[in-house]
């Protein structure tokens, strides 16, 4: 049973405009959460993360929002570049639980 | 990436026969890990190592054995491969949860 779920598997958005992605978690004890992205034919790389005392997250163009009441948090990307078309995979911890748990992903492709 | 090195890169093997995959890094960090990606499905864990000679199993670790005799190296091994083996395998290493893991390149391995 999938603890972490990304339910859009692709997602297209025009060079310049905000792309959203979105993770969902089932398990409410978890409290630390992060992105990757990941392009073909090389392992995922850190993106972004965000701890449960906060709800939101910026680092450049990239902003993760976090609704523990909902168990949901968002990877904004604005403005989206070409560069940025990749796979999106959240992750959700326990902290010092030292183990993740992946969704399934987002192929983002972002169009000149 | 630097610092983690997976081997080999490409395999083609037979149902039934042994396989063994290699994670080394040069971090020095204390977690290390395998993940297998499959579409649909993201990234799901196989087995973890929290030391030399201390491993866990993770979500999907039926058919699959792991080593670790040395801080560097994590072996993982399909003791008799399957088809439903056939996967793209990642190791990882993470020192500092709040970076979250370090990823490898990879092993793209086919069973036929």
């Amino acid at each position: 049973d999938q603890q972490v779920k990304q339910n859009s598997p692709s997602l297209s958005v025009q060079e310049g405009r905000i792309s959203i992605l979105n993770c969902d978690y089932t398990n409410s004890m978890f409290d630390y959460f992060l992105w990757y992205k990941k392009y073909p034919a090389e392992g995922p790389t850190f993106l972004i993360s965000i701890s449960s005392i906060k709800d939101k997250n910026e680092d450049g163009r990239f902003t993760v929002f976090l609704n523990k009441s909902a168990k949901h948090l968002s990877l904004h990307i604005v403005p989206s570049q070409p560069g940025d078309s990749a796979v999106y995979f959240c992750a959700a911890s326990r902290y010092n639980f030292n183990k993740f748990y992946f969704g399934s992903g987002t192929k983002l492709n972002v169009k000149p | 990436d630097a610092g983690i090195t997976q081997s080999p890169r490409h395999k083609v093997t037979e149902t039934g026969t042994p396989v063994t995959l290699r994670c080394h890094q040069t971090e020095n960090h204390r977690y290390m890990y395998w993940y297998r990606q499959d579409p649909g499905h993201g990234l799901r864990l196989i087995h973890y190592s929290y030391g030399v000679k201390d491993t866990d199993k993770g979500e999907v670790s039926d058919g699959y054995s792991v080593s670790r005799s040395k801080t560097e190296d994590f072996l993982l091994t399909l003791e008799s491969a399957t088809s439903s083996q056939t996967s793209v395998y990642f190791c990882a290493i993470s020192g500092r949860t709040s970076y979250g893991y370090t990823f490898g390149s990879g092993t793209r391995l086919t069973v036929v």
